[in-house]
């Protein structure tokens, strides 16, 4: 059974950098079979498409983050991260990691999402 | 980007009734393979989404028959043939034809 699970600090200071991790067990972040994808839900709204990684170094990103987002993949830890500088209130969500296909489609597994408040 | 519509924002239900959410998509979301690429996600309370239906009308593993989706193009029709207690939640449309993806504003089923 293919788990996520997305970890980090839970409060990030404006103008300073998020990181968040996510975790994956029960498959590998190095099977070509899928990509890992990172979308968050601000409170109480939708859910926005932050971006993507595919065979842990093909990445593809929402435009309206594409400056200030990174994910990158370690193969050794089997894991997901998600970087994204310059943060403002405005990207106070809840972050979910999640797999899909290698090409663009459908997210099967989700983790469980974790809250980053940006807040001084 | 293409922009997804959903209607209606709330729709309270009775159970054993059915119910239809509406998406409609900027562009058409049918690629030259012939695969059109919508797919349907249900938040229920306090959860991560949940895939329900995927590459327009393809019920995800252990989706009950119960849900289902018509439509082609740019305009799609989710169906809950008998809503039951456990549907309650807000159903997202999302367009996976190109990035960057774009999900609807979401529509909130509840319980009458």
């Amino acid at each position: 059974q293919v788990q996520l699970q997305e970890s980090g600090p839970g409060q990030v200071k404006p103008a300073e950098t998020l990181s968040l991790t996510c975790t994956v067990s029960g498959g590998s972040v190095s099977d070509g079979s899928f990509s890992w994808t990172w979308i968050r839900q601000p409170p109480g709204k939708g859910l926005e498409w932050i971006g993507y990684i595919y065979n842990s170094r093909t990445t593809d990103y929402n435009p309206s983050l594409r400056s200030r987002v990174t994910i990158s993949a370690d193969r050794s830890k089997n894991q997901i991260s998600l970087r994204l500088s310059s943060v403002t209130a405005a990207d106070t969500a809840v972050y979910y990691c999640a797999r899909g296909p290698p090409a663009l489609g459908e997210f099967d597994y989700w983790g469980q999402g974790t809250l980053v408040t940006v807040s001084s | 980007d293409i922009v997804m519509t959903q209607s209606p924002l709330s729709l309270p239900v009775t159970p054993g009734e059915p119910a239809s959410i509406s998406c409609r998509s900027s562009q058409s979301l049918l690629h030259s393979n012939g695969f059109t690429y919508v797919d349907w996600y249900l938040q229920k309370p306090g959860q991560s989404p949940q895939l329900l239906i995927y590459l327009g009308s393809n019920r995800a593993s252990g989706v009950p028959d119960r849900f289902s989706v018509s439509g082609s193009g740019t305009d799609f029709t989710l169906k809950i043939s008998r809503v039951e207690a456990e549907d309650v939640g807000i159903y997202y449309c999302m367009q996976a034809l190109q990035t960057p993806l774009t999900f609807g504003g979401g529509t909130r089923v509840e319980i009458k």
